[in-house]
């Protein structure tokens, strides 16, 4: 079956340190989106890409860095700078990046602080 | 700018009984709706979705949202509803920049109680 994984399911940071969530789609999709959720804050977007080898920051890109070098790949980099990053980590991904195309998502990474 | 507002942060219900969880979204152009569904530690699966037409829109596991322009809102509602529909809810706008970048609400916790 296609579908979105998402590696670790769970994953620690230590202070100063970076880590790197995994994101890999075999839907063939074009389009992939990466969201952090909060408690009580509903989704908010950190990056996204329409298009292998070029991204966009989103609402709260500051502290992360994302790749795309193929088109089934998208990583999320959590980087030091990134103050707090215990959340819900959710990757998404759709047909192409229209206004019509519903984004299909990862079970998500949840990141804690050490 | 595009917002969407879910007016109630959790809705507790008998099983058996019905359910509306309510959205309310601002828009300047034409908007394409969604809803989905997400349970404890998952990603989001998709419900449903309003792109045109009829404006009442069936999705899966007997949910509907019908979609009333004049009042900007998309309500979801399940005629009777069961303990395996006890989940988070999360209504969605397209952006209006033809991206696929959704614009989500904060979230409805639904408990359903036998």
């Amino acid at each position: 079956d296609g579908g979105i994984t998402q590696s670790p399911k769970y994953l620690f940071r230590k202070e100063g340190q970076n880590v790197t969530l995994s994101c890999e789609q075999n839907l063939n999709h074009d389009a992939m989106y990466w969201y952090r959720q909060d408690p009580g804050q509903g989704l908010r977007l950190i990056y996204y890409s329409q298009i292998v080898n070029d991204f966009q920051k989103g609402d709260i890109a500051e502290g992360y860095s994302v790749s795309r070098e193929k088109k089934e790949s998208f990583p999320l980099t959590v980087t030091s700078a990134q103050k707090n990053p215990t959340a819900f980590y959710l990757c998404a991904s759709s047909i192409g990046g229209s206004r019509n195309q519903p984004q299909h998502f990862g079970d998500g990474t949840r990141l804690s602080i050490l | 700018a595009q917002s969407v507002t879910q007016l109630d942060s959790q809705v507790p219900v008998f099983e058996e009984a019905p359910v509306e969880l309510r959205c309310n979204y601002s828009s300047s152009v034409s908007v394409y709706l969604f809803w989905y569904v997400q349970y404890p530690n998952q990603g989001l699966q998709l419900l449903l979705k309003y792109l045109s037409g009829s404006t009442l829109v069936k999705g899966i596991n007997g949910f509907e949202a019908e979609f009333n322009k004049s009042q900007t809102s998309f309500h979801l509602r399940k005629p009777s509803v069961h303990i395996s529909d006890t989940a988070e809810y999360f209504c969605a706008v397209s952006d209006v920049i033809n991206t696929g970048k959704l614009i989500f609400g904060q979230g409805t916790t639904l408990q359903v109680k036998p």
